[in-house]
Parts: structure tokens; C-alpha cells; sequence
């Protein structure tokens, strides 16, 4: 069974770098895995950061970029800002039209 | 202006089946490349990716809960339906529905979503 695994908790101060990272149980992630990124915050439904592995959505601000790290997708928050305390999820493409979230990393601004 | 939003019961009975309804506008699933997935997040964990209908009626569904799910399509009521058997309480969560176009493969637009109940 295909796991992504996200940590599941991350803290960062303001201002600072933080790279969330999404893996999986067995194997690496590449592009072809079509990584994308959403932030969600208490309910409202997610909303996209980066899709295809490093393609920043519309109106994101440049302070969120998507990578690959090693064997893990990435997402690097620069500067990090009080509201981006928020969940994210990673999600990628396994193929045949299929695809599977991470657990989802809650990120702390303090 | 894309808009999506979920429609269905608010509560539902072990083992009875689910039925729910995504009615968007905006775009129409007769376009190339355009699709329409479910996902659902039970009340405090994580995002799950359950079922996939696309432009030209390919389905997919998530390996573990394949045999429970169905989806379709009404392409002229812009509406795409989720049907889930044998309901259990631990299908409890907010059920959305979301638009993703092959080739971003961005869940771009989602619904506001609908929490299903289900009760024992």
C-alpha cells in the first residue's frame, strides 16, 4: 500500500526558512509525480501553493516554491509570515488516475 | 468564474448507502483534459483522494475503498455523483468535490464541502 509521508508537525519562527518535505513508504519521489501543495486552514477547503512539483499557483506569494530534495518532494517557505500557520498537504500523482495525500504537516509561526 | 459545491445527506445510517451530488459551473467535463474528483477529510485528520471521473469518462478510484465507490457524470447538468455502499461511522468527514485539469494536475477549484454523519 502506497504511504506519503509528511512530518506531522513543524515549527519556524517569523522570518525564518522551513522546508516541509513529502516522501514516500517505499521509493522516491521524482516529477513524474506531479507533486502539488495545498495549505488549509480551519475549515475552509484547501487552496494551492504549488502544483507539478514547482509550478507556484496564482496569486502565491514567491515565498512559496516547490522542489525536489533527495528522495522527497519539498515545499521551502521563505520569511515565513504569522498567517501562514496553516496545514499542508502534499499530494501526488501515482498514475492510472490515481492519486494519494500525505498525512499533512500543521505548521506553528512563533 | 469556476464554482463548485457538494449536495447530499447530512447524515446517513450504518451500512446504508451514500449518494452525493457535485454541481459545478464555470467549465464543462465535455473539455479535453478537464476532470472532477472526490476527497474527503474526516473531522480533524487528513485530506484522502477517493474517486476521479474525466472528460472522456475514464473513472478511478482510491485501491483501498475501490469496491464500495461509483462516480458519474451528467454532462448536461454539469453534475458529477458519488455513490458510496455500506456506510460505517468511520466514513464520517466533509466530503469535496474538486476540479483537476491533466497536465498541471492541480486540484485547482474546490467545493466549500458537505460533512456527512454516519451514525451506528
Amino acid at each position: 500500500q502506497t504511504v506519503v509521508t509528511q512530518e506531522p508537525s513543524f515549527s519556524v519562527s517569523p522570518g525564518g526558512t522551513v522546508t516541509l518535505t513529502c516522501g514516500l513508504n517505499s521509493g522516491s519521489v521524482s516529477t513524474t509525480h506531479k507533486t502539488s501543495w495545498y495549505q488549509q486552514t480551519p475549515g475552509q477547503a484547501p487552496r494551492t501553493l504549488v502544483y507539478s512539483t514547482n509550478a507556484r499557483s496564482s496569486g502565491v506569494p514567491n515565498r512559496f516554491s516547490g522542489s525536489i530534495v533527495g528522495n522527497k518532494a519539498a515545499l521551502t517557505i521563505t520569511g515565513a509570515q504569522a498567517d501562514d500557520e496553516s496545514d499542508y498537504y502534499c499530494v501526488l500523482y501515482m498514475g492510472s488516475g490515481i492519486w494519494v495525500f500525505g498525512g499533512g504537516t500543521k505548521l506553528t509561526v512563533l | 468564474q469556476v464554482t463548485l459545491w457538494e449536495s447530499g445527506p447530512a447524515l446517513v445510517k450504518s451500512t446504508q448507502t451514500l449518494t452525493l451530488t457535485c454541481t459545478f459551473s464555470g467549465f464543462s467535463l465535455t473539455t479535453n483534459d478537464l476532470c472532477v474528483a472526490w476527497i474527503r477529510q474526516p473531522p480533524g485528520k487528513a485530506l484522502e483522494w477517493l474517486a476521479l471521473i474525466g472528460w472522456d469518462d475514464r473513472k478511478s478510484y482510491t485501491t483501498s475503498l475501490k469496491t464500495r465507490f461509483s462516480i458519474s457524470k451528467d454532462t448536461s447538468k454539469n453534475q458529477v455523483v458519488l455513490t458510496m455502499t455500506n456506510m460505517d461511522p468511520v466514513d464520517t468527514a466533509t466530503y469535496y468535490c474538486t476540479r483537476i485539469r491533466y497536465g498541471d494536475y492541480d486540484f485547482d477549484y474546490w467545493g466549500p464541502g458537505t460533512l456527512v454523519t454516519v451514525s451506528s
